[in-house]
C-alpha cells in the first residue's frame, strides 16, 4: 500500500515550452504532497509543499511563477515548468506521507530542455 | 531548523563485507528519522524509520539502524553486502509525523559493492 505514482518518467521539451508534470497517491488520499528537485549526484532540495484546495507553500528561492503546482483534488498534485530553459534540466520527484508511514516517493521525472 | 550530515559521500566496500553508513542530525527538538535508498534514475524508497520505541531499527533488506539521542546519530548498518546493494543512500529527519511535516535530506552516500 502507500503507492504515490509519478508521469512522465522521462520528458524531453524544447526552450521556452511549459512540461506538466503529475503527482497521484493510488491508495491513499494526500492532503498534502511534496515536489522536490535532484541535481546530478546531489541530494533532494524541497521545493514546495502542495496543499489540496490551498496555495501551495514555496521554498525560499523557488520561482513561484516558474514551478506552478496545482492540488486540485486529494489524489493529484501537478508541478509545471513553464518557460522552460535548459537550467531547468533536473530530476523533479514527488512524495506524500501516508498516515503512519514513512514518506512515500513517486519514480521521479527527468526533465531535459533543449 | 533541523539538518542533516553525512559526512561520507562515498563507501566503497567489498561483497559480503559489512558495512556502515554515518548520519548525524542536529535539531533543537525531537525528530524522526529516515534512511532511504535510491537507485540509478528511481525515486526513493523506505529502508527504515525512527519513530519512537527501541533504538534498534530494523528495515528492509536486511538493514538496520540504531538511533543515538546523545551522540544525535542514526548510522545504518549490514552485516554482510551484496552487490545489488550498490546505490545512493539518504538519511533524512523531519520534526513529528504529521502528514504535512517536511523531511530534510543529507547530502546522501554513495555505497559501491564490488567483488
Amino acid at each position: 500500500g502507500a503507492v504515490v505514482s509519478q508521469h512522465p518518467s522521462r520528458v524531453i521539451c524544447k526552450s521556452g515550452t511549459s512540461v506538466k508534470i503529475e503527482c497521484r497517491s493510488l491508495d491513499f488520499q494526500a492532503t498534502t504532497m511534496f515536489w522536490y528537485r535532484q541535481f546530478p549526484k546531489q541530494s533532494l532540495m524541497l521545493m514546495a509543499t502542495s496543499n489540496e484546495g490551498s496555495k501551495a507553500t514555496y521554498e525560499q528561492g523557488v520561482e513561484k511563477d516558474k514551478f506552478l503546482i496545482n492540488h486540485a483534488s486529494l489524489t493529484l498534485s501537478t508541478l509545471t515548468v513553464t518557460s522552460a530553459h535548459p537550467e531547468d534540466s533536473s530530476f523533479y520527484i514527488c512524495s506524500a506521507r501516508p498516515r503512519d508511514y514513512g514518506y512515500t516517493f513517486g519514480s521521479g521525472t527527468r526533465l531535459t530542455v533543449v | 531548523a533541523q539538518s542533516v550530515t553525512q559526512l561520507d559521500s562515498q563507501v566503497p566496500v567489498f561483497e559480503e563485507a559489512p558495512v556502515e553508513l554515518r548520519c548525524n542530525y542536529s535539531s533543537s527538538v525531537s525528530v524522526y528519522l529516515f534512511w532511504y535508498v535510491q537507485y540509478p534514475n528511481q525515486g526513493l524508497q523506505l529502508l527504515l524509520k525512527y519513530l519512537s520505541g527501541s533504538t534498534l531499527v530494523k528495515g528492509i533488506n536486511g538493514f538496520e539502524a540504531e538511533f543515538n539521542k546523545s551522540q544525535t546519530s542514526f548510522h545504518l548498518r549490514k552485516p554482510s553486502v551484496h552487490i545489488s546493494d550498490t546505490a545512493e543512500y539518504f538519511c533524512a529527519v523531519s520534526l513529528n509525523t504529521g502528514t504535512a511535516s517536511k523531511l530534510t535530506f543529507g547530502t546522501g552516500t554513495r555505497l559501491q559493492v564490488t567483488l
